[in-house]
């Protein structure tokens, strides 16, 4: 089945450095991503919407500026957590859609958790 | 305010118990999906319903969606311990993009052997 694979599963890094995140579909097409924020024990909340070959949706309150998002591939899409403080801390999430698929379905990263300094 | 209502927030039992999770909505959902997750790991999709009064069926595990596809349920029969984790239901809106979903707050089930 199809599958997508997010790296790194894990980061630590000090405040001030920023961080790249990927999500890649392994073996299916995606021209939108989705990135989540999910807090312990909470669920996730969606950061934004990436779209292959142009400029990202981002959700109201989600500083687009903080959190860059480029999809340059059909692939690929790639979150940068810019300047990360203490508080950027937390579990990542990207999601691809399978343009294959006639029903609606997503597929999920592992996720990636991010612990700044 | 959250958009899908998910109850309850967490879920405590014994091996062998039967639950039954919420997620209601005022709002119409063309889809509404079931997912697991365990700590550390992406949600895994446990199933998709589309039509209003639709049941299905995993194994152990039921799925009904309301009539008006405002409202789903998830019941577990006989928990096991493998069943623990988080649970989260996920709405698709008609008219918005496709793939973007709102969940709700989730449900974390412990099941005690």
């Amino acid at each position: 089945g199809a599958v997508v694979s997010q790296h790194p599963s894990r980061v630590i890094c000090k405040s001030g450095t920023s961080v790249k995140i990927e999500c890649r579909s392994l073996d299916f097409q995606a021209t939108t991503m989705f990135w989540y924020r999910q807090f312990p024990k909470q669920s996730l909340m969606l950061m934004a919407t990436s779209n292959e070959g142009s400029k990202a949706t981002y959700e109201q309150g989600v500083e687009k500026d903080k959190f860059l998002i480029n999809h340059a591939s059909l692939t690929l899409s790639t979150l940068t957590v810019t300047s990360a403080h203490p508080e950027d801390s937390s579990f990542y999430i990207c999601s691809a859609r399978d343009l294959g698929q006639t029903n609606e379905k997503l597929f999920f990263g592992s996720g990636t958790q991010l612990s700044v300094l | 305010t959250q958009l899908l209502e998910q109850s309850p927030q967490f879920l405590s039992i014994q091996e062998g118990e039967n639950l039954t999770v919420y997620c209601n909505s005022s709002s119409v959902f063309s889809s509404l999906q079931w997912y697991r997750q365990e700590p550390g790991e992406g949600p895994v999709l446990l199933v998709t319903v589309v039509t209003g009064g639709e049941v299905k069926k995993l194994k152990r595990l039921t799925f009904q969606f309301g009539d008006a596809r405002k409202d789903s349920s998830l019941h577990i029969t006989a928990a096991q311990p493998g069943d623990t984790g988080l649970y989260l239901c996920a709405g698709a809106k008609r008219g918005t993009s496709y793939g973007k979903l709102t969940f709700g707050q989730g449900t974390i089930l412990t099941v005690h052997p």
